[in-house]
């Protein structure tokens, strides 16, 4: 069975352009959440989506968003990048909340 | 406010055995984590706690004490691959939110 997977691995952007990442949850979970993780850092939580519905929201500006769609992949969107922008972000898949699986994660560079 | 706490560093010597501990202070709690993480990777799941007790699983055990806000994580037999940084997190809601809130890691080194 495939583990959750996300693209693109690596990308670097500019300030000011617009990202896209995209993440496909374990096959049967139902749930997606979306972290930030800074060198150094624990990952900070940004969104989670359950069935489609944002179901928790984390401090983040509302340059970052998300959506699930009907196959329960989610895309994360990020808005007039900065450079405190650049991190690792993960995608994890749960299907009952007592695992949570994370996928390889995104390196983001913003220059 | 929610807050994890755990050792910024730990060192210990190959065939040892370690304990990481993580001290806990959320809004509710729904669960603890324990993961795994090396270098530029994503963090690995190890294990879950949600109640009172020890969990054992091969090398690696988790302790949870929710009247104290308390867990371990215990490293036995250590080998020099379980040198990374291990991550406590806590699930403060039940349901459908699986919000986790996350201490800042604990990086373990492991010496011959």
């Amino acid at each position: 069975d495939a583990g959750v997977t996300q693209s693109p691995t690596h990308l670097i952007k500019t300030r000011g352009q617009h990202v896209t990442l995209r993440c496909s949850p374990i096959s049967g979970h139902k749930s997606v959440s979306w972290y930030q993780q800074v060198l150094g850092q624990g990952p900070q939580f940004i969104f989670q989506y359950y069935e489609k519905e944002e179901r928790g929201r984390g401090n983040f500006p509302d340059r970052f968003s998300a959506r699930q769609f009907p196959n329960y992949s989610s895309e994360l969107n990020v808005n007039a990048l900065l450079l405190g922008d650049s991190a690792l972000y993960l995608c994890a898949s749960s299907l009952s909340g007592t695992s949570v699986f994370f996928g390889p994660g995104t390196r983001l560079t913003v220059l | 406010g929610q807050n994890i706490d755990q050792p910024t560093e730990m060192t210990a010597t190959e065939g040892a055995i370690v304990q990481i501990n993580c001290t806990y202070q959320t809004s509710g709690f729904n669960g603890l984590f324990w993961y795994q993480q090396h270098a530029g990777e994503a963090p690995t799941f190890l294990s879950y706690n949600v109640l009172d007790g020890l969990e054992e699983k091969g090398r690696f055990s988790s302790f949870l004490s929710r009247s104290k806000g308390y867990s371990y994580l215990l490293l036995k037999e250590l080998q020099m691959k379980d040198s990374a940084s291990y991550l406590c997190a806590v699930s403060p809601n039940a349901g459908n939110n699986r919000k986790l809130i996350w201490g800042l890691g604990t990086s373990l080194a492991v010496n011959p």
